[in-house]
């Protein structure tokens, strides 16, 4: 069974600084992981995902995510926020079930950039 | 030119009250969904359907029933409803195979008063 945790469900930080959003991950199987993006009032855009090859990978609005199998981590970063970013961010691993690949979300960080 | 399209944006009904939402998706995947997005952001996956075959179907009341006329389209239909329906509801679809990623359609807010 895959699962999603996300720790801390609120981070704030300020604009020009950098951002770091945990995610760990649990899976039977080798994992594909996503990040999604959720501005207000908006639908889920995908960041990035990591599949196979290069574990750290390179998203859209200059985010990257690492893939660390030992640590069963994806954290996303971004060097220096700026106000745009603020969202919620949610990751997801993807994977076999007995119903065909089914996601899997975490709770979601709303990330708040400080002027 | 959108990929996933949902409508309406925003409804607002009463309790009692039976309501559609429509949802269809351009980029030929052959698979689609239904996620409910509660007030905390939360996300829960209700149904799947896959080339118009239901996959998955969560633990929702039957008050809901999903409708796949094509494997472009997913309408989801709900019945004398409640006021903790109250959401935002997420169509999505996908590729076959794990390493796709979904798309998502920008999501009806439904309100019941």
């Amino acid at each position: 069974a895959q699962s999603v945790t996300q720790l801390g469900s609120h981070v704030s930080v300020s604009e020009g600084a950098l951002v770091l959003l945990r995610c760990n991950y649990s899976s039977s199987v080798p994992p594909y992981l996503f990040w999604y993006v959720q501005y207000p009032n908006q639908g889920l855009q995908l960041l990035l995902k990591y599949t196979t090859g290069a574990t750290l990978v390179k998203g859209i609005n200059g985010f990257e995510a690492e893939f660390k199998k030992s640590e069963t981590s994806f954290h996303l970063t971004k060097p220096s926020a700026h106000m745009s970013d603020a969202a919620e961010y949610f990751c997801a691993v993807s994977g076999p079930s007995n119903t065909g690949n089914q996601f899997y979300f975490g709770t979601g960080t709303s990330l708040t950039v400080i002027p | 030119d959108t990929a996933v399209s949902q409508t309406p944006k925003y409804l607002v009904t009463q309790m009692g009250n039976d309501k559609s939402i429509k949802c269809e998706q351009n980029l030929g995947h052959d698979t689609m969904y239904w996620y409910k997005q509660d007030s905390k952001k939360f996300l829960k996956i209700m149904f799947s359907y896959n080339n118009k075959e239901l996959i998955i179907n969560e633990t929702v009341p039957n008050r809901f029933s999903p409708k796949s006329p094509d494997k472009a389209h997913l309408n989801l239909h709900i019945n004398s409803l409640e006021l903790g329906d109250s959401a935002v509801y997420f169509c999505a679809s996908s590729r076959a195979g794990p390493s796709y990623g979904y798309t998502f359609g920008s999501g009806t807010r439904l309100t019941v008063v």
